[in-house]
């Protein structure tokens, strides 16, 4: 079964602290990983995505790490703000007819 | 702005009774997608169309129906077969439906059961 397990489900951290966000995959057909930012009562938003073939991606304040031999990755939020607050999904995209595979969604939230 | 447009915002259905989404985008995209989204579930696919007039059921299709008519427009039925359909419910479109396109998604229809 195609799964991407995200953890925490949810997270607290100070304004100007890192969130760490961490998504975990079983099936290597994935090829396109995308993160999707999601605020209450809208619907998700593309924030950043890595193709397995690069390790690290950055914009702004926002990274995703990469690491194949190990089916892991991860999104970093530096200088957490407040206006980040939000639920944070990682996806996993295969096969000719993007299917997109999403975790359970992290809430996240920064507190000044 | 080109977007996806959802509605109504809120929806109450009664027992017995089927009720319509409706979705529109004008981002010229030929790949459109309903989710559904329950809490602590993320988003489930129900139904994809990545062409007019063709459509492939997901991973939660029963109780659903879709249809593909224009490339604009992509409709979600709930029909009265489906049990629990209380959800948040999220349309979608891609440029194509190749594996390294982003999906942009609408701002979701809530559906209710009354």
């Amino acid at each position: 079964q195609q799964q991407v397990k995200q953890s925490p489900q949810s997270l607290i951290v100070q304004k100007g602290g890192i969130s760490i966000i961490n998504c975990a995959y079983e099936n290597t057909a994935f090829d396109y990983f995308p993160w999707y930012q999601q605020f209450p009562g809208k619907g998700p938003a593309l924030l950043i995505a890595i193709r397995p073939d690069v390790s690290e991606k950055k914009e702004g304040r926002f990274t995703i790490s990469f690491n194949k031999s190990a089916k892991q990755f991860s999104l970093h939020i530096m200088d957490s703000q407040p206006g980040d607050s939000a639920t944070y999904f990682c996806a996993a995209n295969s096969g000719g007819y993007q299917k997109v595979t999403f975790g359970t969604g992290t809430k996240l939230q920064v507190i000044p | 702005d080109g977007g996806i447009t959802q509605s109504p915002k809120y929806l109450f259905r009664k027992e017995g009774q089927n009720v319509t989404l409706s979705c529109e985008q004008n981002l010229n995209h030929d790949a459109m997608y309903w989710y559904r989204q329950d809490p602590g579930q993320g988003l489930r696919l129900i139904y994809y169309s990545q062409i007019v007039n063709d459509f492939q059921k997901g991973d939660i299709a029963e109780g659903y129906s879709v249809s593909r008519e224009k490339k604009e427009s992509f409709p979600l039925t709930v029909t009265s077969a489906q049990k629990n359909p209380t959800a948040f419910y999220l349309c979608a479109s891609s440029r194509t439906g190749d594996s390294n396109q982003p999906q942009h998604f609408g701002d979701g229809t809530r559906l209710s059961i009354l």
